[in-house]
């Protein structure tokens, strides 16, 4: 059974960082494009970013590009978000999501709330 | 960036009525559209993928059809559990971007 399990998020204060994690499980994960998607609250979704499988190529949002770093650790199985110089218009419930090349398998979020 | 507009952005219906949404994107996709099913408090499900195909499980009453700019998901015979808010996703391309969404309220 595929499993996505994010972590890391809470409240942080404009211009602070943060670091999500999304552990997988159930898949072989190296093989897979694994992306970050956000959801400002009561607004629809946001592609965030995307990293392949190797972690040879990446892209990124516009609305992140030089704050956000997105990586991955494949003997851990683990994705990342580094979030850096955070705004308010960040705070969104943030999910991991695999893509085959759709979104098949979402975790279940982890709230970033930036505020003072 | 390719940009989705998903129409309308709601609806009420009453179980058993026949729902169609539609999805428009920019430019031409060919057929790399995606539906997802999101409920309230929960993460998006995917749904549907290259325009038509069901994901594994989803059940038959949901059909998507479409190619190039213009899409449309059906719902053939609204159930309870259906009520949810409804998206469109392009992945022809990077950065990969949703429509709006559709919410399908009870009347």
């Amino acid at each position: 059974e595929v499993q996505l399990l994010e972590s890391g998020g809470g409240l942080v204060q404009p211009g602070g960082s943060l670091r999500l994690s999304c552990a997988a499980s159930g898949f072989t994960f190296s093989n897979y494009a694994m992306s970050w998607v956000r959801q400002a609250p009561g607004k629809g979704l946001e592609w965030v970013s995307v990293v392949s499988g190797d972690g040879g190529s990446i892209y990124y949002a516009d609305s992140v590009k030089g704050r956000c770093t997105i990586f991955r650790d494949n003997s851990k199985n683990t994705l990342y978000l580094q979030m850096n110089s955070l705004r308010a218009e960040d705070t969104a419930v943030y999910y991991c999501a695999k893509e085959s090349p759709v979104f098949d398998y979402w975790g279940q979020g982890t709230l970033v709330t930036v505020s003072s | 960036d390719i940009q989705m507009t998903q129409s309308p952005s709601s609806l009420s219906v009453s179980v058993g009525d026949r729902v169609t949404i539609t999805c428009r994107a920019s430019q031409g996709i060919s057929s790399w559209l995606a539906w997802y099913q999101q409920k309230p408090g929960k993460a998006p499900k995917s749904l549907i993928y290259a325009a038509s195909s069901l994901q594994s499980g989803v059940p038959s009453r949901f059909s998507g059809s479409g190619s190039g700019t213009d899409f449309t998901l059906t719902i053939s015979s609204l159930q309870p559990e259906d009520f949810a808010i409804y998206y469109c996703q392009q992945y022809n391309s990077y950065p990969r971007t949703f429509g709006g969404g559709t919410k399908v309220e009870i009347k």
